[in-house]
């Protein structure tokens, strides 16, 4: 157990609806990262937070959007949704900002997109 | 375009042998290498890590070695043990040079299987 929590572990929808991610990092963690993972993409980075501001983007769509809350849990909101976001959205928390703070990851958020 | 790939999708060693599991990366901005495991249903967990300072880290039974003119990085695993049968993921960050964000770039993975 990492001590990542996200939720829900799985969770269907149809095309053009939102869904938010939830995701609790672990105790005494500031910074908070989200990826996605698909069958033909791999793992990819997508945004991370730091403290409550965001640190770095990676390869987030418009549609998508991310923030830490002063608790330090985060939500990664998916909007006007496509088939091609069925994915698994994992979460990771860390200790600093920086990536060579050893990342934790969550056991991640089945998204089905039907 | 794949910045950080493994050209092996699986891997099939027998037990107390060597595995060598590959990752190559195409930008010469990336200063910071890791090496996660990924087991069903579960997130990946940090394995080992090496910046482009040194050309080799060891952790017990894993080490990992990184050409950097080759842009060729490998994990070695000594002995096997069926405990390692795993997705093994390569990721790679320009934590130094600054060429990156600081999320991790990671390979598509190699299914390792431990063979009795």
């Amino acid at each position: 157990d990492s001590g990542v929590t996200q939720t829900p572990k799985h969770l269907i929808t149809a095309t053009g609806q939102r869904v938010t991610l939830r995701c609790s990092p672990r105790s005494g963690d500031l910074s908070v990262y989200w990826y996605q993972q698909s069958l033909d993409q791999g793992l990819q980075f997508l945004i991370q937070y730091y403290n409550g501001e965001e640190r770095a983007k990676g390869n987030i769509l418009e549609r998508f959007s991310a923030q830490q809350f002063p608790d330090l849990h985060s939500e990664l909101n998916l909007s006007s949704l496509e088939l091609g976001d069925s994915a698994l959205y994992f979460c990771a928390s860390s200790a600093g900002a920086a990536v060579d703070y050893e990342q934790y990851f969550g056991p991640g958020t089945r998204l089905t997109v039907t | 375009d794949q910045q950080v790939k493994q050209n092996s999708p699986s891997l099939s060693v027998q037990e107390g042998r060597i595995s060598i599991l590959n990752c190559d990366y195409t930008n010469s901005m990336f200063d910071y290498f890791l090496w996660y495991k990924k087991y069903p249903a579960e997130g990946p967990t940090f394995l080992i890590s090496i910046s482009s300072i040194k050309d080799k880290n060891e952790d017990g039974r894993f080490t990992v070695f990184l050409n950097k003119s080759a842009k060729h990085l490998s994990l070695h695993i000594v002995p096997s043990q069926p405990g390692d049968s795993a997705v093994y993921f390569c990721a790679a960050s320009g934590r130094y040079s600054g060429g990156g964000a600081d999320g991790l770039t990671f390979g598509k993975g190699t299914h390792l299987i431990i063979q009795p």
